[in-house]
């Protein structure tokens, strides 16, 4: 079993949607949690972070954690064709030594017009 | 895209040629990471370096070599490339903002053939 798994989908829905994307983990030691965005052919970028649990709500994203059941998920209100790209959730401890992050599989959604 | 760029973008070689590929940043950040991409498997990491000759191996280093001579320079190399190591690599640093966390940024990808 992946430390950090995530379903790769493809999730399809039209604009306007509710999107839901989510992940389930392991190591009960990861504090920070991310969400990146990929877009085809480019590398991903932070979308948003999450340092232990709760939500955090920007524009249209929320994140959310609930480290009781080790799961987290990213809200996307409103869903428009632009968001149609590939969300990679990642997972890290806080240590004192070198910062290495662990990354789920990637979900590929697709919003259709 | 934090000045981090890769080099070559794309590449189609030959099974047994060694190959090097090239990543460069420009704002002196002590973390650089080598990742791999394929279908199925999301980013897995490679190699990473802490500073100027201090590297590590990540999950999947076998059949691969790291270099880092310079703070900017990183470089990953495939001593024989095999067809198990097409895919897309890319490069990343990590910035660590006030209270802890570490914000990375990854460079554009390279896309690698072996035929």
């Amino acid at each position: 079993q992946k430390e950090v798994e995530q379903d790769p989908g493809p999730l399809s829905v039209p604009e306007g949607a509710i999107v839901s994307l989510n992940c389930t983990y392991s190591n009960s030691a990861f504090q920070y949690f991310m969400w990146y965005r990929q877009y085809s052919r480019k590398g991903p970028e932070l979308l948003m972070y999450t340092y232990s649990s709760g939500n955090k709500e920007d524009g249209r994203f929320t994140a959310q954690v609930d480290k009781s059941s080790k799961y987290i998920s990213l809200f996307i209100r409103d869903s428009q064709p632009s968001d149609s790209a590939t969300y990679l959730c990642a997972m890290s401890a806080v240590t004192g030594g070198s910062y290495i992050p662990t990354f789920g599989r990637g979900t590929s959604l697709i919003v259709h017009p | 895209d934090a000045g981090i760029t890769q080099s070559p973008r794309h590449k189609v070689t030959e099974t047994g040629t060694p190959v090097t590929l090239r990543c460069h940043q420009t704002e002196n950040h002590r973390y650089m990471y080598w990742y791999r991409q394929d279908p199925g498997h999301g980013l897995r990491l490679i190699h990473y370096s802490y500073g100027v000759k201090d590297t590590d191996k990540g999950e999947v280093s076998d059949g691969y070599s790291v270099s880092r001579s310079k703070t900017e320079d990183f470089l990953l190399t495939l001593e024989s490339a095999t067809s198990s190591q097409t895919s897309v690599y890319f490069c990343a640093i990590s910035e660590l903002l006030a209270g802890g966390f570490h914000e990375q940024f990854f460079g554009p990808g390279t896309r690698l053939t072996v035929l």
